[in-house]
């Protein structure tokens, strides 16, 4: 069973791009998380998509936007990148519901020059 | 809003030692508790979890982690470790009102030296 896959696996940006990530849930799996890990902030919560609607956002200004296809394929999009936007993109899916962990992707790798 | 800490950023350990990483939450209500890690190079990979019952649970390659609801806390632990588990563990929790969103702690990286 293939695992969670995140597409570009690097990416490197100028400052003022925006970017696309793209992320491809394990099969059956319909809910869709996005988190973003540096190391001076560590792991924090994006969003979540379920049915292709978003049912959950972090703390993160409306630069950072997602969505969810009927396939349960997400993508995730940072406009007007800024220097700080340099992080590790991680993926996770999950069966909905109470009892069930998520999984997660090898992330995309985003640098911002 | 929820927080977690973990207490140990580094640990630097010798084989066959015993390790214990501890976990705290700030959430009152119920919770999900969980541990990953992440080797070097590889992905977050879920060790173990809690959900509801026996508060003592067992997860892979030898670890468990007991949930003290007073203590609020969720500690790692393993008896002897090897020089494979040297990686990055980070405790996670989800709220009962948050969704399916995640709360981690800042890590701890485990050093192992053989």
């Amino acid at each position: 069973k293939a695992g969670v896959t995140q597409t570009p696996r690097y990416l490197i940006k100028t400052r003022g791009q925006q970017v696309t990530l793209s992320c491809s849930p394990i099969s059956g799996h319909r809910s869709v998380s996005w988190y973003q890990q540096t190391p001076g902030q560590g792991l924090q919560f994006l969003f979540e998509y379920f049915s292709e609607t978003q049912r959950n956002k972090g703390n993160f200004p409306g630069r950072f936007s997602g969505r969810q296809f009927s396939n349960s394929r997400s993508e995730m999009n940072v406009s007007t990148l800024e220097l700080g936007d340099s992080a590790l993109y991680l993926c996770a899916s999950r069966i909905p519901g109470g009892g069930t962990e998520a999984f997660f992707g090898q992330g995309t790798r985003l640098t911002v020059v | 809003a929820q927080s977690v800490s973990q207490h140990n950023h580094h640990v630097i350990l010798s084989e066959a030692a015993s390790l214990e990483l501890g976990c705290n939450y700030s959430y009152g209500g119920t919770v999900n508790l969980f541990w990953y890690v992440q080797y070097p190079g590889q992905h977050l990979q879920l060790l173990l979890k809690y959900f509801s019952g026996d508060p003592l649970v067992k997860g892979i390659k030898g670890f468990e982690a007991e949930f003290i609801k007073s203590k609020f806390s969720f500690n790692l632990r393993k008896p002897s470790v090897q020089w494979s588990d040297t990686a990055e563990y980070f405790c996670a929790v989800n709220a009962g009102n948050a969704g399916n969103m995640l709360t981690f702690g800042g890590g701890t990286r485990l050093m192992v030296k053989p």
